[in-house]
């Protein structure tokens, strides 16, 4: 067990609709990272947030966006969904931006 | 623009049989890297990390890695293989808050 939970677990949803996910950093952790998993493009860094500011920005749609909130838990929102962006979604945090990252167990997102 | 390579996409050994995944990178200052383990449907659990100071580093469950700046490798070894070890291997380079993942190496292990 990393720490890292990530809710929910499973989420199936239609085109064109918007889902929020839901991350929940190992304690004392500031940073946090978010990352899509897929057949075609792997693991893809989307962005990272560091005490609650945009850190670092990966290979992020317009159509999604994230944020961090004083507690420090984050939350990644998609919306318009594709077929395409049916994707295993992983969190990760760390205590700082290149130390390790301890990712959690992800979200696994099916649109039909 | 930093970028990470894992030549092998699948790789077969007997249990028992040594291991090495190969891992080549492109930065332009001394990196930061890691490598990830993935079971199948789990999350990624960190194997071992390499920041500075002495270029052979150890891990979890018996994994060790060599960085060599001249090559831009960073390849991960195992002197014996076990069952469990069967999984996908990312090698990460992070920079800034920003990781590039390498596209995984498969191992399967045969009894």
């Amino acid at each position: 067990d990393s720490g890292v939970t990530q809710t929910p677990k499973h989420l199936i949803t239609a085109t064109g609709q918007r889902v929020t996910l839901r991350c929940s950093p190992r304690s004392g952790d500031l940073s946090v990272y978010w990352y899509q998993q897929s057949l075609d493009q792997g693991l893809q860094f989307l962005i990272q947030y560091y005490n609650g500011e945009e850190r670092a920005k990966g290979n992020i749609l317009e159509r999604f966006s994230a944020q961090q909130f004083p507690d420090l838990h984050s939350e990644l929102n998609l919306s318009s969904l594709e077929l395409g962006d049916s994707a295993l979604y992983f969190c990760a945090s760390s205590s700082g931006s290149n130390n390790e990252q301890f990712f959690g167990p992800g979200t696994r997102l099916t649109v039909l | 623009a930093q970028s990470v390579t894992q030549p092998d996409i699948h790789i077969t050994v007997s249990e028992g049989a040594s291991l090495e995944l190969r891992c080549n990178y492109s930065y332009g200052a001394t990196p930061y890297l890691f490598w990830y383990v993935q079971s199948p449907g789990q999350g990624l659990q960190l194997l071992l990390k390499y920041f500075s100071g002495d270029t052979l580093v150890q891990g979890i469950k018996g994994f060790e890695a060599e960085f060599k700046r001249s090559q831009s490798s960073f390849n991960l070894r195992k002197p014996s293989v076990h069952w469990s070890d069967a999984a996908e291997y990312f090698c990460v380079l992070t920079n800034a808050g920003k990781s590039t993942f390498g596209d995984g190496t498969t191992l399967t292990v045969k009894p």
